[in-house]
C-alpha cells in the first residue's frame, strides 16, 4: 500500500516568509509525528498527534512553529516568519498507534534564504 | 543533552564480512529501541527493533543486541552487502510516542 507522503519535496523561501508543509500518513494510522533533521544530525522530535489532538508538542522550538491535524489524517506543519536557521529536512512519520513502529515519509527539504 | 549516542560517524566494511554498528544511551527509562536505515534524499526506513525485556532480536541478516546494564545496543549485519551502504540511525523511546535518535553512522560496504 501507499506509504507516508510529504509535499512539497523541496521548498525554497525567503527569510520572514510563511511556509506550510503537508504530510499524508498511511491510511488508518492514528499516530502522526513530525521531526526535523539538520545536516549531519539525527532527526529531532517536534510534535506528535494521536488522532486530531497534539499529544506532545514539547519539541517545537518556539511559537513560530505550529501544526494541525483537523480530521485526524492529513497534517500541516506551519512556520511563520521563517529564519535561516529553520533550513532543514522536515520528516513526517505515522504509526498504527502511540508507541508502535513509526514509518517515515521522504521529507520536505526547506531552504530559507 | 544527547540521550542516544552513536560515536562512530562512519564505518567501512568489505562485502561478505560482518558490520557492527554501536549505540549508547543514557536514559534507563527507555523501553524500546529501533534501528533505521537511510539512503540519500529518502526518509528513514525501519529495519529492526528490540524491547527492553529482551537482549537479542534477529531478522535475516540483521541482529540487534541489547545490554541494559551497559546501556548499549549494537546492530550486526552478516554478511554485509554493497546495498547495505547507507546511514544507520539508532533510536529509542520510553512509553511515549516520540523517538530520540542518535547522530547516525554512515556504513560503506565495499565490493
Amino acid at each position: 500500500g501507499a506509504g507516508v507522503s510529504q509535499t512539497p519535496s523541496n521548498k525554497v523561501t525567503e527569510k520572514g516568509k510563511y511556509v506550510e508543509l503537508r504530510c499524508d500518513p498511511i491510511s488508518g494510522h492514528t499516530a502522526l509525528y513530525w521531526y526535523r533533521q539538520s545536516l549531519g544530525q539525527g532527526p529531532e522530535f517536534l510534535i506528535y498527534f494521536q488522532g486530531t489532538g497534539a499529544a506532545d508538542d514539547s519539541g517545537l522550538p518556539n511559537d513560530r512553529f505550529f501544526a494541525v491535524r483537523p480530521e485526524g489524517s492529513v497534517s500541516t506543519l506551519k512556520i511563520q516568519r521563517t529564519e535561516r536557521g529553520d533550513s532543514a529536512v522536515y520528516l513526517c512519520a505515522s504509526a498504527t498507534g502511540v508507541g508502535e513502529t513509526q514509518y517515515f515519509g521522504p521529507g520536505t527539504r526547506l531552504l530559507v534564504l | 543533552d544527547q540521550q542516544v549516542k552513536q560515536n562512530s560517524p562512519s564505518l567501512s566494511v568489505q562485502e561478505g564480512r560482518i558490520s557492527i554498528l554501536n549505540c549508547d544511551y543514557t536514559n534507563s527509562m527507555f523501553d524500546y529501541f529501533l534501528w533505521y536505515k537511510k539512503y540519500p534524499a529518502e526518509g528513514p526506513t525501519f529495519l529492526i527493533s528490540i524491547s527492553s525485556i529482551k537482549d537479542k532480536n534477529e531478522d535475516g541478516r540483521f541482529t540487534v543486541f541489547l545490554n541494559k546494564s551497559a546501556k548499549h545496543l549494537s546492530l550486526h549485519i552478516v554478511p554485509s552487502q554493497p546495498g547495505d551502504s547507507a546511514v544507520y540511525f539508532c533510536a529509542a523511546h520510553n512509553q511515549g510516542g516520540k523517538l530520540i535518535f542518535g547522530q547516525g553512522t554512515e556504513l560503506s560496504v565495499k565490493p
